[in-house]
């Protein structure tokens, strides 16, 4: 069964740091692409970034970019999202996505929330 | 501002047919890129509905169907039931970002 495990919610204040992570298992990781996905309380869904655990190509949108880093690590099976200077306006929901040979997401990840408050 | 364009909210009456339209431009799906439909119940995570404009993976509904015309596609669903109250978004891919793109999302409320 293909699974997308996230790490637990995060509580931060204003400029610090996180890394929240995504652990796939049940096939291939570095076959698939995983994508970021934010979801702002009671807002829709904006796609961040995608990173390819074969090599670590990694795009991102520009909204995000330089906002956020993006990593993989094949041999542990686990995907990376990470802030060095968390802002308040980052507060929200945040999904690993698992597109299939195309953009469309088979798989997600349960979610992470991340609160950042003073 | 969302890339791609959906009503904010639609409704229908258990029974009736909805649809709600999604509309891109000439760098998503009007260059040909293929449209995705998802559903967010209230509190959980999406779920594919329809993907490459028209297929359903299994599981979904015949009630759920898609469709595509020009720079737009459309998710109609049948015989509207309780239970399809959610959020339903689309999503492509754009050429000029490099990447997936979703509209701003559509409640659908069964009344």
């Amino acid at each position: 069964e293909v699974q997308l495990v996230q790490s637990g919610a995060e509580v931060k204040k204003p400029g610090e740091s996180l890394k929240i992570s995504c652990k796939g298992s049940g096939y291939s990781f570095d076959i698939y692409k995983i994508g970021w996905v934010r979801q702002k309380p009671g807002k829709g869904l904006e796609w961040m970034g995608i990173i390819h655990p074969r090599d670590s190509d990694t795009r991102y949108s520009p909204s995000f970019q330089g906002q956020v880093t993006i990593s993989a690590d094949k041999s542990i099976n686990t995907a990376y999202l990470q802030w060095s200077s968390l802002k308040t306006s980052d507060t929200g929901m945040y999904y690993c996505a698992r597109p299939s040979t195309g953009a469309d997401v088979d798989f997600w990840g349960q979610g992470t929330l991340v609160t950042v408050s003073p | 501002q969302s890339v791609l364009t959906q009503p904010p909210s639609v409704s229908g009456a258990p029974g009736q047919r909805v649809t709600i339209s999604c509309t891109g431009s000439s760098s998503n799906i009007g260059a040909g890129y293929d449209v995705h439909w998802y559903q967010q119940l209230p509190g959980t995570v999406p779920k594919l509905l329809i993907f490459g404009y028209t297929n359903r993976p299994s599981g979904v509904p015949d009630r759920f169907s898609g469709s595509k015309s020009g720079t737009s596609a459309s998710l109609a669903i049948t015989g509207l039931q309780a239970e399809d109250e959610a959020d339903y978004y689309c999503q492509s891919y754009d050429a000029s970002l490099g990447g997936w793109v979703f509209g701003g999302g559509t409640k659908l409320t069964v009344l």
